[in-house]
């Protein structure tokens, strides 16, 4: 079983749809984080979590929203989606005392607005 | 000026080659640097951090040069199997808080 996964894989939806990506993990791992990606830009971060506790925004936090329900679990929400945010999501996690930096990503979600 | 520069390729080379990717990186106090390999369609996993000496695994070497701040890749007797895009990432302050860079890749294809 994977240690990082995402629901859904895919996903199509409407203009102003309110749509939720999740990501679990059994990794242990306290931090988590929100990525888009989109062709030419790379990866960028959206929101990440040190702990249930702790949520910071990243560099491109506006229009979506995070929750963490548990330490294995991180959620991203696009309240009203647009167009501009179709793209590919990676959850990913890390473990500070590794030492490495190292991020373990999901398998990602592909989401597409009309 | 981009925080993570990479050459998008794509680098078009016969299994058995050598082939080298460079990555510049614009924050001087950068600490900790990575390569990534992402598949099409995948996520993106590491193949190796990147020391101040350099460091080899396998086939795979890569090499820091601060003075010049740039990163390379230089890949060995190229299998098909190599055909990927790599992730040059950055890690820009030691801070502890792990917020990772990543340039936008370089896109390799191994062809028989």
């Amino acid at each position: 079983d994977a240690d990082v996964t995402q629901t859904p894989r895919n996903r199509i939806t409407k203009t102003g749809k309110r749509i939720m990506l999740e990501c679990s993990q059994t990794k242990g791992h306290d931090r988590m984080y929100w990525y888009r990606q989109d062709p030419g830009l790379g990866l960028r971060l959206i929101y990440y979590s040190f702990d249930v506790k702790d949520i910071n925004k990243g560099e491109i936090s506006d229009g979506y929203s995070v929750s963490r329900q548990a330490q294995a679990k991180f959620s991203l929400s696009l309240e009203s989606a647009i167009p501009n945010q179709t793209a590919l999501y990676f959850c990913a996690t890390s473990d500070p005392q590794s030492g490495y930096y190292e991020q373990y990503f999901g398998p990602g979600t592909r989401l597409t607005v009309t | 000026r981009k925080e993570v520069e990479q050459d998008p390729g794509p680098f078009n080379v016969p299994e058995g080659a050598t082939v080298a990717f460079n990555c510049t990186y614009s924050n001087s106090a950068s600490q900790s640097f990575f390569w990534y390999r992402q598949d099409c369609r995948k996520e993106p996993k590491l193949l190796m951090s990147v020391y101040s000496s350099g460091n080899e695994d396998g086939r795979f070497t890569a090499q820091l040069n601060r003075a010049s701040q740039y990163i390379s890749l230089l890949i060995r007797d190229s299998k098909l199997s190599d055909s990927a895009t790599y992730l040059c990432v950055v890690n820009p302050l030691n801070t502890g808080f792990q917020k990772l860079v990543f340039g936008t890749g370089t896109r390799l294809l191994v062809s028989p």
